[in-house]
């Protein structure tokens, strides 16, 4: 059971390129969610997805786009990178939240630089 | 707009005293989760708090929620040195609907020394 996964864990990108970050999860989640988290700031709510086929944004969604095709996959692209979304990425997915504790399960992150 | 405020936001403490993390959260919450990150790591799920005067403790951790006055603590008794991190906590507002999302505090830098 390998919970959480992200794929890169590290990269760097050139300003104006493009690319996409895949999250995994093997817990038959409902509900999966992308966070940026910057120097000295909690996490921040990119866009999130309540099932297969459906997504929508969260506190931070410019720059971003979602598509989760598969229930077991979220992914996240940056169409065209720039600098401010130099930051590490964070995946996290959960039960719907009608079960009791509704706990979110972290990846373990991607650390991007857009130079 | 929910703000999550906790304070301290940086914390040096002696090992073996004990000391409280503050979390105060602007607008009406049916529960809060703590998280603590070791630095380059992840979050790991600490306390799930899902109604008011819930106490849940975990070791040298203990963590409180009263919902009328939008706080919930975090006390940490006679710390060692691995509880060294940052602690986060973070609220899912009522009105968020059905997907739950989280907002988080800023974050609480623990360092415990020697």
């Amino acid at each position: 059971n390998a919970g959480v996964t992200q794929t890169p864990k590290f990269r760097v990108l050139k300003t104006g390129q493009s690319m996409t970050l895949l999250c995994a999860q093997d817990m038959n989640h409902e509900y999966m969610y992308w966070y940026r988290q910057d120097p000295g700031m909690g996490l921040r709510l990119i866009h999130y997805s309540v099932g297969e086929g459906t997504t929508a944004k969260g506190e931070v969604p410019d720059g971003y786009n979602v598509s989760r095709l598969k229930k077991q996959n979220f992914l996240l692209g940056l169409e065209s990178a720039a600098p401010s979304q130099t930051s590490v990425y964070f995946c996290a997915s959960s039960y719907r939240f009608d079960r009791e504790v509704n706990e979110q399960y972290f990846g373990p992150g991607t650390r991007l630089t857009v130079t | 707009e929910l703000k999550v405020e906790q304070n301290p936001l940086f914390l040096s403490m002696q090992e073996g005293k004990n000391y409280t993390i503050y979390c105060n959260y602007s607008t009406t919450s049916d529960r809060l989760y703590w998280y603590r990150q070791d630095p380059g790591k992840s979050l790991e799920s600490l306390f799930v708090l899902l109604s008011n005067g819930a106490v849940k403790q975990e070791g040298r951790l203990m963590a409180s929620l009263d919902t009328k006055a939008r706080l919930s603590t975090l006390h940490i008794t006679a710390a060692v040195h691995d509880l060294s991190a940052t602690y986060f906590c973070a609220v899912v507002p009522i009105s968020s609907g059905s997907a739950r999302q989280l907002t988080f505090g800023s974050g609480t830098q623990l360092t415990v020394l020697p």
